[in-house]
């Protein structure tokens, strides 16, 4: 298996402009989740999915971001409009059987908006 | 809310030592403890993980210790080889497969050789 793979590597973008950051699980896995990563916060649960439904959208910090799962093998994360303060690097990550079962990331999306 | 705290962290020790990390959560119903290693510019990956039906756990050069009544739990790394320079993350979650894993702050560990 090719593992969770995310896309862009990479982005850079200007204040204001939409961005959409987009995640393929491992084959099989019936939890996806959205991690952003922060010197200042660490690691930080955004949103994840059972199913392809999302279950808990508490850390999703204000309206600009939304996610979706529209099938079991491609989720988006979406910022609009972006803020310097989005720059970050964003880890999909998916498992198996929820929480308490190891977690697989992708190599992350590093994001910076000027 | 929950919580994991987690030190020290920043740990720098010869190679050769051994590296103790240690971590405390909030949430008495939390079940489930993962540690991920993450490697400059690499993704989280998970080294070892603990439930609470269990007091310790090994796997080569790595235990990981529970004590569910003082709610921490430790990371151990024995004998320490450059290679092992890395960011550490513990993590707790609920049993079950819904609700939050929440992570610590992480500890930045160097070898020196």
């Amino acid at each position: 298996d090719a593992g969770v793979i995310q896309s862009p590597r990479h982005e850079v973008t200007e204040m204001g402009q939409e961005v959409t950051l987009r995640c393929k699980p491992i084959s099989g896995h019936d939890y996806l989740f959205w991690y952003r990563q922060t010197m200042m916060r660490g690691l930080e649960l955004l949103i994840y999915f059972n199913n392809n439904v999302p279950i808990d959208d508490s850390g999703m910090p204000e309206d600009r971001f939304s996610a979706k799962m529209p099938n079991a093998s491609f989720s988006t994360l979406k910022i609009q409009p972006s803020e310097p303060r989005d720059s970050a690097v964003y880890f999909c990550a998916s498992s198996l059987s929820g929480v308490s079962s190891p977690l697989h990331f992708g190599n992350g999306t590093r994001l910076t908006v000027t | 809310g929950e919580n994991v705290e987690q030190h020290p962290s920043t740990l720098s020790v010869q190679e050769g030592d051994s590296a103790v990390i240690k971590c405390t959560y909030s949430d008495s119903a939390s079940n489930y403890f993962p540690w991920y290693k993450q490697e400059l510019g690499k993704r989280p990956q998970l080294i070892i993980d603990i439930r609470s039906n269990v007091g310790e756990k090994k796997d080569q050069r790595i235990a990981v210790t529970l004590n569910k009544t003082a709610k921490h739990f430790s990371l151990h790394i024995t004998e320490t080889q450059p290679e092992d320079s890395a960011v550490y993350f513990c993590a707790a979650s609920r049993y079950g497969n819904t609700g939050k894993l929440i992570f610590g702050q992480g500890t930045t560990l160097q070898v020196k050789p």
